[in-house]
């Protein structure tokens, strides 16, 4: 059945790594996003895809990089530049409506990364 | 620019009590307007949405109406259960200002409910 997947559930990386987050669909969604969530906070927008091949910074892209080579697939990179990781992150993905704008972001179950 | 603004929990209530969670925005534009929910350790489920005015979302139980004049999306449910316990986010997607694509949802912090049998 259809849906967003995320590995691993849970991340540990030690200071001064790189680390690679999964975010797959297998909804045959066009638009895939990255948001960040802290504690007692709502969340942020990393990295937003609109189309493959194309992506775009959101509001807190300092520190992350991504990729989509493939519409149903758009990994997270955090890496060392990034100065405060340890969040959970979540994945999300939406249909484009018939006018070209985006619908409805539907989320994955999140990764939670911690620094060691 | 945009911006959401929720009551601030923790909200803890008993089995069968009404709930309202406060929702107020901030939007140039023409927003649709959505409650998320996210029970612990996992990621943001939809349960409702509006898309214009005086539109009525609705779903398990739930209900939020879209009140331009207001600026307001108040979730409610007239008897809540323990297995409600979560924290439910209010956000805005605003096509206008996001140059004819919902690229972007800004969020509000968040509600924690915590429902005691």
């Amino acid at each position: 059945d259809g849906g967003i997947t995320q590995s691993p559930k849970y991340l540990f990386r030690k200071e001064g790594q790189n680390v690679t987050l999964s975010c797959e669909q297998n909804l045959n969604h066009d638009a895939m996003y990255w948001y960040r969530q802290d504690p007692g906070q709502g969340l942020r927008l990393i990295y937003y895809s609109q189309i493959v091949n194309d992506f775009q910074k959101g509001d807190i892209a300092e520190g992350y990089s991504v990729s989509r080579e493939k519409k149903e697939s758009f990994p997270l990179t955090v890496t060392s530049a990034q100065k405060n990781p340890t969040a959970f992150y979540l994945c999300a993905s939406s249909p484009h409506t018939a006018s070209g704008s985006t619908d409805t972001q539907y989320f994955g179950p999140g990764t939670r990364l911690t620094v060691l | 620019g945009n911006s959401v603004t929720q009551m601030e929990g923790p909200v803890t209530l008993s089995e069968e009590a009404f709930l309202t969670i406060n929702c107020t925005y901030t939007a140039t534009g023409y927003p649709s307007l959505f409650w998320y929910v996210q029970y612990p350790g996992e990621g943001l489920q939809l349960l409702l949405k509006a898309t214009k005015a005086d539109d009525k979302g609705s779903n398990k139980g739930f209900e939020a109406t879209y009140r331009k004049e207001t600026t307001s999306f108040h979730l409610e449910k007239g008897s809540v259960q323990v297995s409600d316990s979560a924290v439910y986010f209010c956000a805005l997607s605003d096509l206008r200002t996001s140059g004819g694509s919902n690229y972007k949802l800004t969020f509000g912090k968040g509600t924690l409910l915590t429902v005691n049998p």
